[in-house]
């Protein structure tokens, strides 16, 4: 079945410090990837999209993701965090070429230690 | 300029009363999605429509409609609100083939 699995709900780290937020997905065939982010009192923003090509993908704000096709994952990652990066961090997959439906993992609230 | 648009931003509703939620874009995109979100869940899909092609989910077939009477504006309509309507409902709009979708603020509807 398709779906996608984010491991851990949540995620503490000190400003400054380096993340990664990992995401698992299950697709027949090619994936189309992606993470959004939802800051306190607002809707989904999109952070990054992988469409086939370089695995490695630059987004917004410093967040970069890499494309696993042999682990199944699409980790995110962040050299140095910042306190407005508190928020909860959604990925998602494709399922439907023509339509976009996507499939979301139940995200992971990242907080930050001063 | 990437903007959806959502309202209301809040909404109180009486159990068994009808709820209409609104959404708009403006960037010509010809589908427009509904998802609903719990704390601590992932957003869920409720239905979609692709051009005036109305798309609803097996297991929300039921208790959600919609209309898009043009290209900008779409409704979700709950006819009799219960408990297990309280959410936020997330409208997205998608351009053709580019599978991203961009989100409004949300409806934080809660049923009483």
């Amino acid at each position: 079945a398709q779906s996608v699995t984010q491991p851990d709900a949540r995620v503490t780290v000190s400003e400054g410090a380096s993340l990664q937020l990992r995401c698992k997905y299950s697709y027949f065939g090619t994936p189309y990837l992606f993470w959004y982010v939802q800051y306190p009192r607002q809707g989904l923003q999109l952070l990054l999209k992988y469409y086939p090509g370089d695995p490695v993908v630059q987004g917004v704000n410093g967040f970069e993701a890499e494309f696993s096709k042999s682990n199944s994952s699409f980790h995110l990652r962040k050299a140095s965090v910042h306190w407005s990066d508190w928020a909860v961090y959604f990925c998602a997959v494709r399922v439907n070429y023509n339509q976009g439906k996507l499939i979301f993992g139940q995200g992971t609230k990242l907080s930050i230690k001063p | 300029d990437t903007t959806v648009k959502q309202n209301p931003r809040y909404k109180l509703a009486r159990v068994g009363k009808p709820v209409n939620l609104i959404c708009s874009q403006t960037m010509n995109h010809d589908t427009m999605y509904w998802y609903q979100k719990k704390p601590n869940q992932a957003p869920k899909l409720l239905l979609f429509y692709y051009d005036k092609i109305l798309n609803r989910e097996a297991d929300t077939f039921e208790k959600f409609q919609s209309s898009r009477p043009n290209n900008s504006f779409c409704s979700l309509y709950i006819g009799s609100a219960g408990l297990e309507y309280s959410a936020m409902y997330l409208c997205a709009s998608s351009p053709q083939g580019r599978g991203e979708q961009y989100f409004g603020p949300g409806t934080r509807l809660t049923v009483l």
